[in-house]
């Protein structure tokens, strides 16, 4: 499976931007780009997804290279339930379609 | 719309008992996965099923696990014998394979704790 590289951890401010980086240098044609979080003691929840271009839904944006060698997901206003950790994923429809999670990125969101 | 549901949520059993989780898919989605998640590590992928028939099994899947879908809609997985190590979060997952992007839904989970 392609592997994502993202940060250990990032604060933010409560009510301001957070963009969260994501490397995938070996990505694949046929690789979508998932973003899932993780509240505590909760199951992971699907962010949004994307394949070539940028998309954008009520929880965030994601914005893909022009080479799909890294994205940004886009939190536009961070909020205290905005706390968790997202991991970005890239899934293979040609491996079993399965989700395959590296270690994600802590989200603290200071009032 | 009820979402993938996973019992029971908490199970606390001793060293050798067997335990087995339950967990019934999103109606109508044909594709159930399970995950186990230990503290501070991100899910790890156990297996997965497309209707009733297993068709991967992750390594981490000892013999002592075993994972059934027996008419295709609810799942159980079943930890024979179990060891501390297997102290973890067990998670289900289902999906509508077979049309574009079709999204992997979680459960809450089933915590584990072998004392």
């Amino acid at each position: 499976d392609a592997k994502t590289t993202q940060p250990n951890s990032m604060e933010s401010n409560e009510e301001e931007p957070v963009h969260l980086p994501c490397n995938h240098s070996t990505i694949s044609g046929t690789d979508y780009i998932h973003w899932y979080r993780q509240l505590p003691s909760q199951g992971p929840e699907y962010v949004i997804h994307g394949l070539t271009s940028n998309v954008n839904n009520r929880m965030a944006s994601l914005a893909i290279a022009e080479d799909r060698k890294s994205s940004t997901l886009i939190l536009h206003r961070a909020t205290l339930r905005d706390a968790a950790v997202y991991y970005c994923i890239l899934r293979d429809q040609a491996a079993g379609n399965k989700l395959t999670f590296g270690g994600g990125t802590r989200v603290l969101v200071k009032p | 719309d009820t979402g993938v549901s996973q019992n029971p949520r908490h199970k606390i059993t001793k060293r050798g008992q067997n335990v087995t989780f339950r967990c019934d898919p999103i109606s109508e989605h044909n594709r159930l996965y399970w995950y186990r998640q230990t503290l501070g590590q991100g899910p790890e992928f156990l297996t997965y099923f497309q209707n009733e028939a297993q068709l991967e099994k992750s390594r981490l899947l000892s013999d002592r696990f075993s994972a059934e879908r027996p008419k295709g809609s609810f799942s159980t997985l079943e930890i024979q014998r179990t060891e501390q190590g297997d102290s973890a979060m067990y998670l289900c997952a289902s999906s509508l394979e077979g049309i574009s992007g079709n999204t992997i839904y979680f459960g809450e989970g089933s915590w584990l704790t072998v004392v």
